[in-house]
């Protein structure tokens, strides 16, 4: 199995510019998370899919963020308008049914200037 | 918010040597992960200990959990260049689904 693939590996980018992180689950998994990676913060989850459908975006820090799931293969998790402190690596993770333990993308790491 | 702490923060120990790092959680939980995180790199699933089980072994690795003082421990024996890494504790916050990590001990094994 590939694992969870996420894509870019890195952006950089300008304040004020949209970004689009990618990511894909291991097939068969039907849980995906948003995690962001931070020195200060720690890894915070920002969203939970479950069967392509948003449970719980509690994390998610402002309306400048935003989560898809339109199939059972593909998330994107979009930040309009960027700011530097949105700086992060940014982590897909998906899960089997029933399993607790996550199986992580190896992120995307962010730079906004 | 974090529920999990891990400690020491940073341990720094020879090849050979045996490592052990700490995690302590707030509320009653179902299970608890341990999670490794090389430099640059994604986490990886190391175990799981339900909240029924005590002990825990996985190859070099043995944790321990305490449901009594809401502690948990990892032990890494014989510990190698390869095991440098920042290890995570991960327990369930309100529901299943929803891991909170702690901030991790940075473990960096020296040749």
């Amino acid at each position: 199995d590939a694992g969870v693939i996420q894509s870019p590996r890195h952006e950089v980018t300008e304040m004020g510019q949209e970004v689009t992180l990618r990511c894909k689950p291991i097939s068969g998994h039907n849980s995906l998370f948003w995690y962001r990676q931070t020195m200060m913060r720690g890894l915070e989850l920002l969203i939970y899919f479950n069967n392509n459908v948003p449970i719980d975006d509690s994390g998610m820090p402002e309306d400048r963020f935003s989560a898809k799931m339109p199939n059972a293969s593909f998330s994107t998790l979009k930040i309009q308008p960027s700011e530097p402190r949105d700086s992060a690596v940014y982590f897909c993770a998906s899960s089997s049914p029933g399993a607790g333990e996550l199986f992580f993308g190896e992120g995307s790491r962010l730079t906004v200037l | 918010s974090q529920q999990g702490e891990e400690d020491p923060q940073a341990l720094s120990i020879q090849e050979g040597e045996n490592a052990t790092m700490n995690c302590s959680y707030k509320t009653s939980i179902n299970n608890l992960q341990w999670y490794r995180q090389n430099s640059g790199r994604g986490l990886v699933h190391l175990i799981l200990i339900r909240s029924n089980e005590r002990e825990k072994h996985s190859g070099r690795l043995r944790v321990t959990l305490d449901t009594s003082k809401k502690s948990s421990s990892l032990l890494i024996t014989a510990s190698r260049a390869a095991d440098t890494a920042s290890y995570f504790c991960a327990t369930p916050l309100v529901s299943d689904y929803k891991l909170s990590f702690g901030a991790g001990t940075t473990v960096t094994v020296r040749a």
